[in-house]
């Protein structure tokens, strides 16, 4: 149980283009997501937390307008990289939360920019 | 989130040895403690956790064990094997809640010795 899915695992785009990263609870409800990006050699990074139905909570120094986060079911959040630069290639890392304490992780997207 | 963008510090163990893997949190009002395992290229995996009311707890080949009065987790793997090899993170949670984000630790590279 507690299976986390992320799609694509992995993706290269040119540079100005917008990709979308999906991130599925496949066996539970998640009424709470969270998006981590991740440099090689490095701590995740905290990005956004997304609860079901409302407005992403983003952390200090991530622009919401570039990274559009939504999460319109229990199931499914979204991240969109919008006019992606070099800069924003890294690790994507979303995990997953229901009834329990535990934060469950997907298994990443690696982007790369052009 | 809090982590920092440092290189990993690397522990390197003799297959069959047993490992010891320290991380000191930051947060005295954290109540809810977890580790992971990452693989490269690869999600975060679910290794084990502890709440602030224990001071030791045990799964199978792992054991976490918890010194609130310094700020210290531990991660204890018994005879280490090859498939142990992987960066392992901690993780803490001051919220008693799944929909509270997670502040990661740096992390520590373990390496197996065959």
């Amino acid at each position: 149980g507690a299976v986390v899915s992320q799609h694509p695992s992995w993706v290269i785009c040119k540079s100005g283009t917008s990709v979308k990263i999906e991130c599925r609870s496949l066996d539970f409800q998640a009424t709470t997501m969270f998006w981590y990006r991740q440099f090689p050699k490095q701590s995740l990074m905290l990005m956004a937390t997304s609860n079901e139905g409302s407005k992403a909570t983003y952390e200090q120094g991530v622009e919401k307008d570039k990274f559009l986060i939504n999460h319109a079911s229990l199931t499914l959040s979204t991240l969109t990289v919008t006019s992606a630069h070099p800069e924003d290639s890294s690790f994507y890392i979303c995990s997953a939360s229901g009834t329990t304490d535990t934060q469950y992780f997907g298994p990443g997207t690696r982007l790369t920019v052009l | 989130g809090e982590s920092v963008g440092l290189h990993l510090p690397t522990l390197s163990v003799q297959e069959g040895d047993n490992s010891i893997i320290n991380c000191a949190y930051s947060n005295s009002a954290s109540d809810y403690f977890i580790w992971y395992k990452q693989e490269s290229g690869k999600g975060p995996q679910f290794i084990i956790d502890i709440r602030s009311n224990m001071d030791k707890r045990q799964g199978q080949r792992v054991t976490v064990l918890l010194n609130k009065t310094v700020k210290h987790l531990s991660l204890q793997i018994a005879a280490t094997q090859p498939g142990d090899s992987a960066v392992y993170f901690c993780a803490e949670n001051a919220g008693w809640s799944g929909n509270t984000p997670l502040v990661f630790g740096k992390g520590t590279r373990l390496s197996v010795i065959a």
